[in-house]
C-alpha cells in the first residue's frame, strides 16, 4: 500500500500570500496518478488537480500542481478567503488507492 | 451539471448490516463508474472500493473483501455500497464518487455524504 505523507500539517497565511502545500509517497506513484482535493467542513471533497499538474473543471488557474515519482506539490498563489480549508492528497495508481492526512490552510 | 444525491443518515448496532444509496444525475449513469470513500472520526479519507456501472465490475481492497458489496441499477442511475457485520470502527461518513477508468480514477464528483453510527 502506498503511505501518503503531507506536510506542513498546517500552514497559517494571510490572504494574498502563497500556499506551497507538499505531498509524500512511500513508493513512485505510476504515471503520475495523483490528484489534490480541497474540502471544508461539513462539505465534500472537491477535486482541483489531477494527474499530477492538470486543473479540473472550472477551478481558477491560481491552483497549480507539480511533481512526479514520489514528491509532489500544490501551489495556491494569492490566497483568497475562499481557499481557507483542508487539502488532500490522493494516489489512484495502486490499489488501494489511498489518501494523506491532509494539510490545513487557514488564515493567519 | 452532475450531481450525487446520497441516502439519509443511519444509526445501526453492531453486528447490524447497512445499506447506502447514491443517484446520480447530469451524465450517462454507464460512462463512469462509482467508488465510496470514507472518513472516520480522526482518521483520513479510506477507499472502500469502485464498481464500474458499464459492466458491474468491482474492484475492492483486501480490508474491505467480504464484507462490503457494491451494487449499481441502471434504470434509476443509482450506486449502492452495503456494508455487512458493523462494528463502532465502521462509525464514520461515508461518501460516493464519480471515477472513471484508466488514467482517469480520480474522482471528479462526490456526494454529499452520509453518516453513518454504529452504537449500542
Amino acid at each position: 500500500e502506498i503511505v501518503l505523507t503531507q506536510s506542513p500539517g498546517t500552514l497559517s497565511l494571510s490572504p494574498g500570500k502563497r500556499a506551497t502545500l507538499s505531498c509524500r509517497a512511500s513508493q513512485s506513484v505510476n504515471s503520475d496518478f495523483l490528484a489534490w482535493y480541497q474540502q471544508k467542513p461539513g462539505q465534500p471533497p472537491t477535486l482541483l488537480i489531477y494527474g499530477a499538474f492538470s486543473r479540473a473543471t472550472g477551478i481558477p488557474d491560481r491552483f497549480s500542481g507539480s511533481g512526479s515519482g514520489t514528491d509532489f506539490t500544490l501551489t495556491i498563489d494569492r490566497l483568497e478567503s475562499e481557499d481557507f480549508a483542508v487539502y488532500f492528497c490522493h494516489q489512484y495508481s495502486n490499489s488501494p488507492f489511498t489518501f494523506g492526512p491532509g494539510t490545513k490552510v487557514d488564515i493567519k | 451539471q452532475v450531481h450525487l444525491v446520497q441516502s439519509g443518515a443511519e444509526v445501526k448496532k453492531p453486528g447490524a448490516t447497512v445499506t447506502v444509496s447514491c443517484k446520480a444525475s447530469g451524465y450517462i449513469f454507464t460512462s463512469y463508474g462509482i467508488s465510496w470513500v470514507r472518513r472516520a472520526p480522526g482518521q483520513r479519507l479510506e477507499w472502500m472500493g469502485y464498481i464500474s456501472a458499464y459492466t458491474g465490475n468491482t474492484n475492492y481492497p483486501q480490508k474491505f473483501q467480504g464484507r462490503v458489496t457494491m451494487t449499481t441499477y441502471t434504470p434509476t442511475s443509482t450506486a449502492y455500497m452495503r456494508l455487512r457485520s458493523l462494528t463502532s470502527d465502521d462509525t464514520a461518513v461515508y461518501y460516493c464518487a464519480r471515477a472513471g477508468s484508466g488514467s482517469s480514477r480520480f474522482f471528479d464528483f462526490w456526494g454529499q455524504g452520509t453518516l453513518v453510527t454504529v452504537s449500542s
